[in-house]
């Protein structure tokens, strides 16, 4: 069975500051992967995914997301974060042939000044 | 891009009674949707795979008969909470797929439910 980790559940940035969130995942073959984040009381917005070719995948908002086979990771990064990037993000896993999306808990993103 | 709406956005009702959630594919035919709810400060939870004109497929531990999903055309979903109690006080939230990928799955912006 397909599982993501966040191990991350809050993390504080200072805007303008870089950010990095972290995803584990653990699946037996080539795994889709999802970012997605979540403004509050909002669905989903979906940032970015990988599902094979480059490794590093650029996303919307100036988000990227670096897929390595090694270390089952497929962490989120931003360079400069904006106060309106604080959210929740959530990493998902799903296989191809298989709709079915598994979300990691999610890590909550807070911007100070 | 692909858009999925949900309605209504927000509802309160009494313990007892039922609520109906639609879910609509709004420029794409959704020959799947999956119904998540999601406690506070928790991740999404899938409840139930549904494909248009087939009975939905449950998640281990949703009862099927509180939570009646149905998905009569390729551009709709309900969700209906039969006598919902204060415990199914959630956050739904729906997602409409395309094909046999998740690669094309689009997320409504949720139902918050608040049972009294």
């Amino acid at each position: 069975a397909q599982s993501v980790t966040q191990p991350d559940i809050h993390i504080t940035v200072s805007e303008g500051a870089s950010l990095e969130l972290r995803c584990n995942y653990s699946y037996g073959a080539t795994p889709y992967l999802f970012w997605y984040v979540q403004s509050p009381g909002q669905g989903l917005q979906l940032l970015l995914k990988y599902f094979s070719g480059d490794t590093l995948v650029q996303g919307i908002k100036g988000f990227e997301a670096e897929f390595k086979r090694s270390q089952s990771s497929f962490n989120l990064r931003k360079p400069s974060v904006h106060w309106s990037d604080a959210a929740e993000y959530f990493c998902a896993v799903g296989a191809n042939g298989n709709e079915k999306l598994t979300f990691g808990t999610g890590t909550r993103l807070t911007i100070i000044p | 891009g692909a858009v999925v709406s949900q309605h209504p956005s927000r509802v309160i009702c009494k313990s007892g009674t039922s609520v109906k959630i639609e879910c609509r594919s709004l420029d794409f035919q959704a020959t799947t949707m999956f119904w998540y709810r999601q406690f506070p400060k928790q991740s999404l939870m899938l409840m139930a795979t549904s494909n248009e004109g087939s009975k939905a497929t449950y998640e281990q531990g949703v009862e099927k008969d509180k939570f009646l999903i149905n998905h009569a055309s390729l551009t709709l979903s309900t969700l209906t909470v039969t006598s919902a109690h204060p415990e199914d006080s959630s956050f739904y939230i729906c997602s409409g797929g395309q094909g046999a990928s998740v690669e094309t799955q689009y997320f409504g912006p949720g139902t918050r439910l608040l049972v009294l």
